[in-house]
């Protein structure tokens, strides 16, 4: 079946413009989620989506990021006035499932997409 | 706040002999464990994970891991390392209470033939 995809796989853009970066889900996983990897680090969790709600945007580094989930489903993560910092490996992952619920440990783990490669110049 | 720690910033094993990635972690409360494999130019691939239940999980590829409450550890294992095992491996904790999930930095693993 389809994994998790984003669009695009590669954007350059210069300092101070706007980037859309898209996620689109595996079918039926209801939490979503973006990390940011720069080189040689671990993945830096940035928000999680439980359906069309933001329930965690802790890690989001300041207001010029912003995502949405308006249907529940595809994922834009949105970079208002682009700095060269904020270069990286945007991922996006989904899970069947986010907070626990009892009788199964199925569904937690997390499908992560090829991730977006940002570059600002 | 959760975190996660790996030693080791690269793991060098011979083909056929058993391998160990180390990771430890610090959660308020209950945690879930994860453990994923990248490889160049690839997305991060789940290998197996720690919920509830038994300690031993066992995963794809032949890896397992032990979870060990009272070391706060979740090391990753495997009997006989392949040379295709050679790959960068991160271990990732949640609090069950919470959503956030966080990575450690990562352990290169190098598999020699």
């Amino acid at each position: 079946g389809a994994g998790v995809s984003q669009t695009p796989s590669n954007k350059v853009t210069e300092k101070g413009k706007y980037v859309e970066l898209r996620c689109d889900p595996i079918s039926g996983h209801t939490a979503l989620y973006w990390y940011r990897q720069s080189l040689g680090q671990g993945p830096e969790f940035l928000i999680y989506f439980q359906g069309t709600g933001a329930a965690d945007d802790s890690g989001l580094p300041n207001d010029r990021f912003f995502a949405v989930r308006p249907e529940g489903s595809v994922s834009t993560l949105k970079i208002q006035r682009t700095e060269r910092g904020d270069s990286a490996v945007y991922l996006c992952a989904s899970s069947l499932k986010g907070r626990w619920t009892s009788g199964s440990t199925l569904g937690y783990e997390q499908y992560f997409g090829p991730g977006t490669r940002l570059t600002v110049t | 706040a959760q975190s996660v720690a790996q030693p080791e910033d690269q793991v060098n094993v011979a083909e056929g002999n058993p391998l160990t990635v180390k990771c430890t972690y610090s959660v308020s409360g209950n945690p879930y464990l994860f453990w994923y494999v990248q490889y160049p130019n690839r997305g991060l691939q789940f290998l197996l994970k720690y919920i509830t239940g038994d300690n031993l999980v066992k995963g794809s590829y032949g890896f397992e891991a032990e979870f060990n409450k009272s070391q706060t550890s979740f090391h990753l294992k495997k009997p006989s390392a392949l040379v295709s095992d050679s790959a960068l491996y991160f271990c990732a904790v949640r609090d069950a209470r919470d959503d956030k999930i966080i990575f450690g930095k990562g352990t290169r693993l190098h598999i020699l033939p």
